[in-house]
C-alpha cells in the first residue's frame, strides 16, 4: 500500500495562476482532509470530506476549492493564487467510526506563490 | 472557542535529560486529545492518544482536565526524539474526525 500520496511535491506559481493539488489514498478511507502548515501557525484545516461527493469548509477555506468525485481522490484547487497561499499543504485520510482520530498524512506539497 | 496552545516553539535539551512538551486546550465538553510527531523527512504520524493511556517510544501524556492540559513527557530524551511535535484536539460532535492542531513545538535533543 502506498498510503496517502500527493502530487506534485513542489510547485512555484505566479500570482493569479491556478493549479490543482491531487491527493490519493489506497486505504479505502471515507474521510479526507486538506491542511496547510505555516511557521508558528501549526496545521490549519482548509477543507474536508466525509465521503465521496461531499465536501465541507474547514478553518481557512477562502481562496480554495475542493472536489471528491472518487472516494480515493481529494483535489484541492487554487483558482487565483496569492502570495499568502505560499505554504506546505498536507492531505490526510482517516477511516470512519471509532478510529477517526487516527489521520494518515501524505508527504506534503511545498507551494510558493511569487 | 476550541483551541490548542503549545507555548514553546523550540525546546532544546541534552540527551538523557527529561522532556516535557506543553499543551493546553480550550474546549467545552469532554475532550479527546492526541500527540502527532513529524520526524525529519518523514510524514506526520500519530504518536499517542489520551484515551489509550499508552506509552509510545517512552513518551506519556496525561490529560489534566482541571488545568486543561495534555503535556507530553519523557524521562530520558534520546537524539532520535528530535522532531516537530503537535498536540491536537478532536473537534466537534459526530464522526467528522476533524482535528484542531496546536502551533507545534520543535524538540531538539543535543548529544
Amino acid at each position: 500500500n502506498a498510503g496517502v500520496t500527493q502530487t506534485p511535491k513542489f510547485r512555484v506559481l505566479k500570482t493569479g495562476q491556478s493549479m490543482t493539488l491531487l491527493c490519493a489514498q489506497d486505504m479505502n478511507h471515507e474521510y479526507m482532509y486538506w491542511y496547510r502548515q505555516d511557521p508558528g501557525m501549526g496545521l490549519r484545516l482548509i477543507h474536508y470530506s466525509v465521503g465521496e461527493g461531499t465536501t465541507a469548509k474547514g478553518e481557512v477555506p477562502d481562496g480554495y476549492n475542493v472536489s471528491r468525485l472518487k472516494k480515493q481522490n481529494f483535489l484541492l484547487g487554487l483558482e487565483s493564487a496569492a502570495p499568502s497561499q505560499t505554504s506546505v499543504y498536507f492531505c490526510a485520510s482517516s477511516p470512519p467510526g471509532l478510529r477517526t482520530d487516527t489521520q494518515y498524512f501524505g508527504p506534503g506539497t511545498r507551494l510558493t506563490v511569487l | 472557542a476550541q483551541r490548542v496552545t503549545q507555548p514553546e516553539k523550540l525546546l532544546s535539551v541534552f540527551k538523557g535529560a527529561p522532556v516535557e512538551l506543553k499543551c493546553n486546550y480550550s474546549y467545552s465538553g469532554s475532550p479527546e486529545l492526541f500527540w502527532y510527531v513529524q520526524y525529519s523527512r518523514q510524514r506526520l504520524q500519530l504518536l499517542l492518544r489520551h484515551i489509550s493511556r499508552e506509552s509510545i517510544k517512552g513518551f506519556t501524556a496525561d490529560l489534566n482536565k482541571g488545568e486543561t492540559s495534555f503535556h507530553l513527557k519523557k524521562p530520558f530524551a534520546q537524539e532520535e526524539d528530535s522532531a516537530m511535535y503537535y498536540c491536537a484536539l478532536r473537534s466537534g460532535s459526530g464522526n467528522t474526525g476533524k482535528l484542531i492542531f496546536g502551533q507545534g513545538t520543535t524538540l531538539q535533543v543535543k548529544p
